[in-house]
């Protein structure tokens, strides 16, 4: 069974400053997805960034970028230039490729933001 | 543009109570999602519709009860409730073709308090 693991329960930044967010995974499977979402105070859950397994790039959206690395079963988030309202809950997140789109999430990391 | 509606979006009920948390989608995808989240313990998938007039069991379904109501509205029924079901609930949905790498959207939760 697939497993998620977010090994770091809460994390805190300066704000401007970079942080990075762990997430370690187990499958079988190789073929895959991987999401990181973000989940303010107002408890929405936001899509923050997005990878495919079979894509050896790394996925980036603006100042959040990821670090896969698939032979360690690896996702990591970094967000640059860190900003108050970066502050929140974010869960890596484990999608099938077929089937049905099942997600395993990790526990969450709390991000806080220092001015 | 609502995307994934949930009612209501706060409850409170005694223990024994039954109760129905509605949810509606309007971006005509397939598969639909109940999750509960728990404080230091992610989402967890209660249970799922791959598609209007399938419904499978998650993680954690026991005490709960799903409709697909039609390819719109998945609704998730609590028949006899229990402090331990006192959570927030998300439910989600998305396109879920074969190999499309759209990400589950989520409702803004429901936070439900059996006392």
């Amino acid at each position: 069974a697939q497993t998620v693991t977010q090994s770091q329960p809460e994390m805190s930044v300066q704000e401007a400053e970079t942080v990075t967010l762990s997430c370690t995974y187990d499958t079988s499977e190789s073929d895959y997805y991987l999401f990181w979402y973000k989940q303010p105070p107002s408890r929405q859950m936001i899509l923050v960034i997005r990878q495919e397994a079979y894509k050896q790039q790394n996925a980036t959206e603006n100042r959040f970028s990821v670090n896969f690395q698939k032979a360690a079963k690896s996702f990591s988030l970094k967000i640059s230039d860190s900003q108050l309202g970066d502050a929140a809950m974010y869960f890596c997140a484990y999608g099938k490729t077929s089937g049905t789109y099942k997600y395993i999430f990790g526990t969450g990391t709390r991000l806080k933001v220092l001015a | 543009n609502a995307g994934v509606t949930q009612t209501p979006k706060f409850q409170v009920l005694k223990t024994g109570q039954s109760m129905t948390l509605q949810c509606a989608q309007d971006m005509n995808h397939n598969s639909m999602y109940w999750y509960r989240q728990d404080p230091g313990m992610g989402l967890r998938l209660i249970y799922y519709s791959a598609s209007e007039g399938t419904t499978d069991k998650g993680e954690v379904p026991n005490g709960y009860n799903v409709s697909r109501l039609n390819k719109r509205e998945f609704s998730l029924r609590l028949e006899s409730a229990a402090p331990s079901q006192t959570s927030v609930y998300f439910c989600a949905s998305s396109e879920a073709r074969f190999r499309n790498n759209q990400p589950q959207h989520f409702g803004d939760g429901t936070r439900l308090s059996i006392l």
